[in-house]
């Protein structure tokens, strides 16, 4: 079945970059997705990336997609303080006329002065 | 900027008690789900909304919980029964279409549900 797969925890410096892996098992999903979660808060969109891509780059955000291993990675530059939060992995399926989203269990990134 | 909106942020319910959970979804989206996660646990698909009906729901959504969208603008899930296992944070979520490009969900702040 569909599962998706994060470490659960990453800490870092400011001012470093962050990496955060995701792998997944099911290879039709249409679009990957990064969420954050700040505390109190709902799920914000971050990124996104279409399966038939390998890169995208956003600012200071970096999404690489590796279609044969499934795995997905988050990079952000120059992680600031503010960048602390839980990061939801997802992959989405389109079936039926609908968008289902099957969603990692989070990394909550802690970034440390 | 258009956001999806849930209400309460917090509730604490009786074991066995009806539980409504609200949800305002972003005004010209089509497309209505809930998730919900468990503490420590993954965020979970519970059921999409279009058009007036379920198009699909997974196994958690059994008999107990329903959904409504009783006046064109709110978005509710009603829980018949509250077990403790339902103690979740519950997110509502809207979109303007089912996949593609611009479709993607956007997300209500979650309503914190407490059985007790």
């Amino acid at each position: 079945g569909e599962d998706v797969e994060q470490s659960l925890f990453l800490s870092v410096r400011e001012g470093d970059s962050s990496v955060i892996n995701c792998t997944y098992t099911d290879s039709s999903s249409t679009y990957l997705y990064w969420y954050k979660q700040e505390p109190g808060a709902g799920l914000q969109l971050l990124t996104y990336i279409f399966s038939n891509m390998d890169m995208k780059q956003d600012q200071r955000l970096t999404v690489l997609l590796n279609k044969k291993d499934k795995h997905l990675s988050l990079r952000i530059a120059d992680t600031q303080t503010g960048d602390s939060a839980i990061y939801f992995c997802a992959e989405s399926f389109f079936s039926g006329g609908y968008n289902k989203l099957i969603f990692g269990a989070g990394t909550r990134l802690a970034v440390h002065p | 900027e258009p956001e999806v909106t849930q209400t309460p942020s917090h509730q604490v319910t009786q074991m066995g008690q009806e539980v409504i959970l609200r949800c305002v979804p972003i005004s010209n989206h089509l497309y209505f789900y809930w998730y919900r996660q468990i503490l420590g646990q993954k965020v979970e698909f519970l059921v999409s909304f279009y058009n007036n009906e379920i198009s699909e729901k997974s196994e958690i959504f059994d008999d107990q919980f329903s959904v409504e969208r009783p006046d064109g603008s709110n978005f509710t899930l009603k829980i018949r029964s509250t077990k403790l296992e339902d103690s979740a944070m519950y997110f509502c979520a809207s979109s303007t279409g089912a996949g593609g490009l611009n479709t993607e969900a956007f997300f209500g702040q979650g309503t914190r549900l407490t059985v007790v």
